[in-house]
């Protein structure tokens, strides 16, 4: 069974387009996330849900909203593609209230906008 | 400011040959550190971490990394490589009160044969 699942596997788009990724965890977790991997391969947090509530947003543009509809599922949606949106964009769980933030990813989604 | 830094973006060495992967973090409250792998167009997979106790942590596939307090570092290392091991390796840090991972720029490590 896979922990952190991702779908599509791969997206392209042309810019103006909105499109969404979404994220699901069968590990029974409480808190999801999304990060950006760029083209030189640096991972950045975008956002963290904990218990559906937005945790972190860190600086991302408005045209990216993460919508949780329960604790397994963290959508992206993106409005307007620009192709400096071009990454791969990864999902990631934890458990809230260890003492540690061991976070499990999904195989990620590359998106790619021409 | 909390950061990691990956002193070296791409590491090629032979395969059974030892390898070292440097990690340092920036940080003016606890962390928790970790090293993750990524292969090919996957996900990434969790190596090892620190958390507290012995400095010395051993991980999957044969890795190990030291945790240095005094150094702020936290370098990876195996004893001998395979081909199986080519991917890019990112070191990470909880960053406690922030609630979030910080990531190193990520290193790539080639076993040549």
């Amino acid at each position: 069974d896979t922990a952190v699942s991702q779908t599509p596997k791969y997206l392209v788009t042309q810019m103006g387009n909105d499109k969404s990724i979404k994220c699901e965890q069968n590990l029974g977790h409480d808190t999801m996330y999304w990060y950006k991997q760029d083209s030189k391969k640096f991972l950045k947090i975008m956002f963290s849900y904990n218990n559906k509530e937005l945790i972190i947003n860190e600086t991302v543009p408005n045209r990216f909203s993460p919508k949780s509809p329960d604790k397994a599922h963290l959508n992206l949606h993106i409005n307007s593609l620009e192709l400096g949106d071009s990454a791969v964009y990864f999902c990631a769980s934890s458990q809230a209230g260890t003492t540690y933030n061991e976070q499990f990813f999904g195989p990620g989604t590359r998106l790619t906008v021409l | 400011a909390q950061s990691v830094t990956q002193l070296d973006s791409q590491v090629p060495v032979f395969e059974e040959a030892p390898v070292e992967l440097r990690c340092n973090y920036s940080s003016s409250v606890s962390v928790y550190l970790f090293w993750y792998v990524q292969y090919p167009n996957q996900g990434l997979q969790l190596l090892l971490k620190y958390l507290s106790g012995s400095t010395l942590v051993k991980g999957i596939n044969g890795f190990e990394a030291e945790f240095n307090k005094s150094q702020t570092s936290f370098h990876l290392r195996k004893p001998s490589v395979h081909i199986s091991d080519t991917a890019e390796y990112f070191c990470a840090a909880f960053i406690q009160g922030a609630q979030k991972l910080v990531f190193g720029q990520g290193t790539r490590l080639t076993i040549n044969p």
